[in-house]
């Protein structure tokens, strides 16, 4: 069974409006969780590193004005982009790392539509 | 040049087929390699993890480690149309909980 889980599935907005995305550890902390976007076709990109109790560090030419990301809790990670537009609609991943065993694994994702 | 290179495929191959699927790197600080399976729509779901050079096992499929030539494989035996879908590989240096780096993916698809 799914191990990371991510709420919503998919998720239609306004353009201006922000929307939050939830990444949970079911049955494990996890200190570092990793946030990517991924177009059609296309491999992930990382947009940033969310440590537990500390800031996330961003990629280059990642906003983090307008991705925000919030790591409260050792099961907990949110998204929240900002004042959405139609570009960015995309599919948002996160992952989460397990200490035992060493192992990263994923979110199921979330379709972001902007309208 | 990318750090990892994928052939993105398509790959195509009848029902009951072996499957390879090959990734190169660059970076020898690479220590943790794994391969996940991407369904459309779908997050990566981990297949295989792999730790060092070496091989593993897990049903239909193996993974096969090669630091020396920083090659990496994944072989589906058997493979079912179910198989159909992009297969990642990802690989990642010995730091507490570092960032993966992809290849590209590979698309599978099994025909009947």
């Amino acid at each position: 069974g799914a191990v990371v889980s991510q709420h919503p599935s998919w998720v239609i907005c306004k353009s201006g409006t922000s929307v939050k995305i939830e990444c949970r550890s079911l049955d494990f902390q996890a200190t570092t969780m990793f946030w990517y976007r991924q177009f059609p076709k296309q491999s992930l990109m990382l947009m940033a590193t969310s440590n537990e109790g500390s800031k996330a560090t961003y990629e280059q030419g990642v906003e983090k004005d307008k991705f925000l990301i919030n790591h409260a809790s050792l099961t907990l990670s949110t998204l929240t982009v900002t004042s959405a537009h139609p570009e960015d609609s995309s599919f948002y991943i996160c992952s989460a790392f397990r200490t035992h065993g060493n192992t990263i694994y994923f979110g199921e994702g979330s379709w972001l539509t902007v309208v | 040049q990318k750090e990892v290179e994928q052939d993105p495929g398509p790959l195509s191959v009848p029902e009951g087929a072996i499957v390879s699927l090959n990734c190169t790197y660059s970076n020898s600080a690479f220590q943790y390699f794994m391969w996940y399976r991407q369904y459309s729509r779908k997050g990566p779901e981990l297949l295989m993890y792999t730790y060092s050079s070496g091989n593993k096992e897990d049903g239909r499929f193996t993974a096969q480690v090669d630091k020396s030539s920083k090659y990496i494989s994944l072989f589906i035996r058997d493979s079912q149309p179910s198989d159909s879908a992009t297969y990642l590989c990802a690989m990642r240096n010995t730091g507490t909980a570092s960032k993966l780096t992809f290849g590209t993916g590979t698309r599978l698809q099994v025909t009947l």
